[in-house]
């Protein structure tokens, strides 16, 4: 029963060439994620969407973009990608998006992202 | 910004409790501490959520001092598939005006051992 949807799984690209990585949930969840995670190191949250709200986090450079056509899909473009975007990307939905952040987070498997 | 300081790894032998402790010093007033576990080459998954006191369910319990500048979760008898980065995540006060600043923090992670 998967929740979180990503796909591909894994995604090769070239240096500099644009890349869209998809991600969908049958949660009907508000809330829709991205986060960058490389290896050994923490999730880093890119930016979400609450509804069709999109809130960039300070330090997302702006090589990376997001589009939420309807609330089930979500999508992360990289304009260009470098050699230093190569990471797994992980998606995640929350219900709401309240204060304290007590809504739990829900996750997909990730796209793990070659730059060549 | 609430930040969350965890040990770096730890190892256990099977059948042990394990317990990663996590300090918040700066957690404020309607914070959540919530914990998340992730198995490599997957995304986190949620494993519990405290506000106060402590908190249990069918995989592990989570211990909050009444001054919550700190929380421990405790695992009971670890076993191998318990192998796993542990993450301790606490909320923060979120600001949703233009660009960025959900300020969403996952810590560093505590990577866990399981020993035959």
């Amino acid at each position: 029963d998967a929740m979180v949807i990503q796909n591909p799984r894994y995604q090769v690209t070239q240096f500099g060439k644009p890349v869209t990585l998809s991600c969908s949930q049958t949660l009907n969840h508000n809330v829709m994620y991205w986060y960058q995670q490389k290896s050994s190191q923490a999730p880093k949250l890119l930016f979400h969407y609450y509804d069709k709200d999109f809130n960039n986090e300070a330090d997302t450079p702006d090589n990376f973009q997001s589009r939420r056509p309807n609330t089930s899909f979500c999508f992360l473009d990289i304009r260009s990608p470098g050699l230093g975007d190569a990471a797994m990307y992980l998606c995640a939905t929350s219900r709401d998006r309240e204060a304290g952040a007590k809504d739990t987070q829900y996750f997909g498997p990730g796209t793990r992202l070659t730059v060549l | 910004l609430a930040k969350t300081t965890q040990p770096i790894s730890m190892d256990s032998y099977e059948g042990q409790e394990v317990n990663i402790t996590c300090s918040h010093n700066n957690i404020a007033t309607n914070d959540y501490i919530t914990w998340y576990q992730q198995f490599p080459s997957q995304g986190p998954r949620f494993i519990i959520q405290g506000y106060k006191t402590k908190v249990t369910n069918e995989v592990a319990s989570l211990f909050i001092p009444a001054d919550r500048k700190s929380s421990t979760l405790s695992l009971p008898r670890v076993s191998l598939s318990d192998t796993a980065v542990y993450y301790c995540l606490v909320g923060d006060r979120v600001k949703y005006s233009g660009a960025g600043s959900y300020q969403l923090t996952f810590g560093k992670g505590t990577k866990l051992s399981v020993i035959p």
